[in-house]
């Protein structure tokens, strides 16, 4: 079975200071990584993919397969970074397109 | 385009009554799913269909029921409204094949009294 884990719900930091958000999984085939942001009254959309292997909006993530993991890292956070963040994993054998989303971490950033 | 449109956004139901949330999307997606945020819980996969009439349950389908008999529509009914379906309900909806990206509506929180 596969499963997410996000450990922090709330993470609370200074602008400029950097963050990571933590990310786990469990999942026996080659999963597929996502991290997915609400921010205030707007819809759930997608931050990054680990096949991306880009930087957007300052954040970067990196799969870790020996450690099953899928940190979000971020050098200096803005105050416009406060939202709620999702890992999600997709199973590359499940074609049915199902993803298994972490519980979410809220980050506040205060100036 | 509007992308995934959700109806109602707000709802409160009395325990017993009945109601049909309402997911349409204009992106010409196969694949549409209907998911529930609890707090602290995150995001729960109640239904979903990879095409027109071709659904399946996901993690927590109790009490509730889906319909796709088209490829723009995929209503959630909710059966004998029960307390514990209070929650905010997000309908999903992403183009076959692969891995790719979840486009979300903006959500339907539905509060039984």
């Amino acid at each position: 079975a596969q499963r997410v884990t996000q450990p922090e719900k709330l993470l609370s930091v200074f602008k400029g200071a950097p963050v990571e958000l933590k990310c786990n999984y469990s999942y026996s085939g080659s999963p597929e990584l996502f991290w997915y942001v609400q921010y205030s009254r707007q819809r759930l959309q997608l931050l990054l993919r680990h096949i991306s292997r880009e930087s957007i909006k300052g954040f970067t993530a990196d799969l870790n397969k020996g450690e099953t993991s899928f940190h979000l890292k971020k050098p200096f956070a803005q105050e416009e970074d406060s939202a709620m963040y999702y890992c999600a994993l997709h199973g590359a054998t499940d074609s049915w397109g199902k993803f298994q989303f972490g519980a979410g971490t809220q980050v506040v950033v205060t100036p | 385009n509007a992308g995934v449109t959700q109806t109602p956004k707000f709802r409160i139901l009395k325990i017993g009554q009945s109601m049909t949330l309402q997911c349409a999307q204009d992106m010409n997606h196969n694949y549409m799913y209907w998911y529930r945020q609890d707090p602290g819980m995150g995001l729960k996969l109640i239904y979903y269909s990879v095409g027109a009439g071709i659904t399946d349950k996901g993690e927590v389908p109790n009490g509730y029921n889906v319909s796709r008999s088209t490829t723009e529509d995929f209503p959630l009914r909710l059966e004998l409204a029960a307390p514990s379906q209070t929650s905010v309900y997000f309908c999903a909806s992403r183009i076959t094949g692969g891995a790719g990206e979840l486009f979300f509506g903006e959500g339907s929180r539905l509060t039984v009294l």
